[in-house]
This record gives structure tokens, C-alpha cells and sequence, in this order.
């Protein structure tokens, strides 16, 4: 059980488009997402906190119209790379929690995004 | 002061011995904490959590909390070279938005 995925994997883009990933629950319906971010050799650091059908928190220094998350049902969040730069180019995670497990939180495999 | 503080490591255990791991916060409201694994290039799993003093075990992994001390530890039993990853501890904040505050994690090496 507690089963996340994500998608894609992997993806390379050139500067200046757009990316978006998906972060599906696939066994359990998660009332709350997270959005991480972490470059090599660094912790997770938390991007937004996202809880279905309410717009999405933003932690401190993160631009939400960059990083636009979209959480419109209990299964699926996306989140949506505005206009990448190659700085923006990192392990992006998606983690989910439900209401009856406190505060433990699934994490997806993770997107490595690479942008040119 | 960061709020949860792990030492980065490396830890390096010969096999079949036991690896301890140490994680203190700074936020005594906390009630859960949480040790997740990752491996290098993956994403964290989830190893186990622990809300009450005291320890918990799961097959080779315990996990002890003393919240007096601020204080959470993840013991591992007959370690394995698979075991080598880099282990986090997250501590959950007490905002009831349900966010985990992490450590910058313990690298672990288990030789053969």
C-alpha cells in the first residue's frame, strides 16, 4: 500500500519552455502533496505544500508563478516548470499523505529534470 | 541552530555489525518522527516512524525517541551492504499542515 508514482522520470527541455510533472496516488486518496526539490549532495527541500481543490502553499523564496501546482483531485498533483532555465535543473519530488496517517508522508520515484 | 541535526558522515560499519544513527531537533512540541532511506540517485523510503518514548522495532531496524532529550536514534541489526544509503530523519512540525522538517541526512557505508 501507499503506493506514489511519477511522471516522467526523466526530461530534457530547452531553455525557456515549460515541464510539467505528475504525482499520482495510486492506492490511497491523499488529501495533501508536497512538492520537493534537491540538487546533488543537498537535503530535500520543501517547494509547496499542496492539499485538494485549495491553492497551493509556497515555502519562503519559492516564485509561484515559476513552480505552478495544481492538486484539482485526491489522486493527482501536478506541478508545472515555468519558462525553464538551466538553473532550474534538478531532482524534482513529489511526496502525499492522507488524512488517516497522521502526518507520514509517500514519496514518487522522483523527476530529474535537465534543462539545455 | 537548524532544527534537525544529523551528523552527514560518513558512517562506515563492517558487515553483520550494528549502525547507529542520531538525530536531534529543536521544536519540543514535535509528536512524529520519521527515518526514511534513500539511495543515491532515488527517491526517500520510508523505513519506519515512531510518535511514543521509548523504542520500536521493525525486523532489523529500532528506532528510539526520548523527546526530553529532543533526541530520536535509528538502530540497524546485522547490517547489510545493501544498507549503505544516505538515512534521513524527519520530524514532523507542529503547523497541522502535516509538513516534515528533515535533517540533511547520514551517509552509511556497510563494507563487505
Amino acid at each position: 500500500g501507499a503506493v506514489v508514482s511519477q511522471h516522467p522520470s526523466r526530461v530534457i527541455c530547452k531553455s525557456g519552455t515549460s515541464v510539467k510533472i505528475e504525482c499520482r496516488s495510486l492506492d490511497f486518496q491523499a488529501t495533501t502533496m508536497f512538492w520537493y526539490r534537491q540538487f546533488p549532495k543537498q537535503s530535500l527541500m520543501l517547494m509547496a505544500t499542496s492539499n485538494e481543490g485549495s491553492k497551493a502553499t509556497y515555502e519562503q523564496g519559492v516564485e509561484k508563478d515559476k513552480f505552478l501546482i495544481n492538486h484539482a483531485s485526491l489522486t493527482l498533483s501536478t506541478l508545472t516548470v515555468t519558462s525553464a532555465h538551466p538553473e532550474d535543473s534538478s531532482f524534482y519530488i513529489c511526496s502525499a499523505s492522507s488524512s488517516g496517517s497522521t502526518d507520514t508522508q509517500y514519496f514518487g520515484p522522483g523527476t530529474r529534470l535537465t534543462v539545455l | 541552530q537548524k532544527e534537525v541535526e544529523q551528523n552527514s558522515g560518513p558512517l562506515s560499519v563492517p558487515e553483520g555489525a550494528i549502525a547507529s544513527l542520531n538525530c536531534t531537533y529543536s521544536d519540543r512540541g514535535s509528536q512524529s518522527f520519521f527515518w526514511y532511506r534513500q539511495y543515491s540517485g532515488k527517491s526517500p523510503e520510508l523505513i519506519m516512524f515512531i510518535y511514543s518514548n521509548g523504542d520500536k522495532e521493525d525486523g532489523r531496524f529500532t528506532a528510539q525517541l526520548n523527546k526530553a532529550s529532543q533526541y530520536v536514534s535509528l538502530l540497524i541489526r546485522d547490517s547489510q551492504p545493501s544498507d549503505s544509503a544516505t538515512y534521513l530523519c524527519a520530524v514532523g512540525m507542529n503547523t497541522g499542515f502535516q509538513k516534515l522538517v528533515f535533517g540533511t541526512g547520514t551517509r552509511l557505508l556497510v563494507s563487505p
